[in-house]
């Protein structure tokens, strides 16, 4: 079973910040969140992960609580293209990662 | 960077015959996983291999499905005999494990329908 919680959808107007929430409050120590996106008949696309610090790449921001027990993934800009279904998982030292049913963000005009 | 390249894209089968999927990971990767999704399971992983080495075939649905990674730049996955029910998108990713926290990359499927 996936062991992360994320809202089934959520809708974000075009040219504003979509911040999309992830509960994990079973995660482990050395354990990393990663966050990946599916847009319709794709595979998943890597967006950014981390440990315990904030990351920001050229796609994304990632915001990871103190506690460690959940984080929150901002698309600054969001535009029509970023309609997707956004993944957050963590774990599998081996680099297996089990994904559950993630967030669909629909980006509206 | 070609990424990672799967092969068909599309195959459409019946009921009884063998299938075979292909994957070439990222070259210089060194972890190649095999994903499975539907409507209704999501996405599932199938089997992991490292250095070449299945590590974990707990997620193979039934002893139809088996899978091979003769090398480090291919790797197939085989259904025999297939059945209407292993419709699906099947993904090949890769990831570098030098790091363990080193992200995959996933190609972008083969569809596979069985009649």
């Amino acid at each position: 079973d996936a062991k992360t919680t994320q809202p089934p959808s959520m809708d974000c107007a075009e040219g504003r910040a979509a911040n999309l929430p992830c509960n994990h409050s079973t995660i482990s120590g050395n354990e990393y969140v990663y966050w990946y996106r599916q847009i319709h008949s794709q595979g998943p696309q890597y967006i950014i992960h981390g440990l315990k610090n904030n990351e920001t790449n050229e796609m994304a921001s990632l915001i990871i609580t103190e506690d460690r027990k959940s984080s929150t993934l901002i698309l600054p800009h969001a535009t029509l293209r970023d309609t997707a279904v956004y993944y957050c998982i963590f774990g599998g030292s081996q680099g297996n990662l089990i994904f559950g049913k993630g967030t669909k963000l629909s980006v509206k005009p | 960077d070609a990424g990672v390249i799967q092969s068909p894209r599309h195959e459409v089968t019946e009921m009884g015959q063998e299938v075979t999927l292909r994957c070439k990971p990222i070259s210089g990767h060194n972890s190649l996983f095999w994903y499975r999704q539907t409507m209704m399971r999501g996405l599932e992983l199938l089997i992991y291999f490292n250095n070449n080495v299945p590590i974990d075939d707990s997620g193979m649905p039934e002893d139809r499905f088996s899978a091979k990674m003769p090398n480090a730049s291919f790797s197939t996955l085989k259904i025999q005999p297939s059945e209407p029910r292993d419709s699906a998108v099947y993904f090949c990713a890769s990831s570098h494990r030098r790091n363990h926290n080193s992200p995959l990359h996933f190609g972008n499927g083969t569809r596979l329908t069985v009649t």
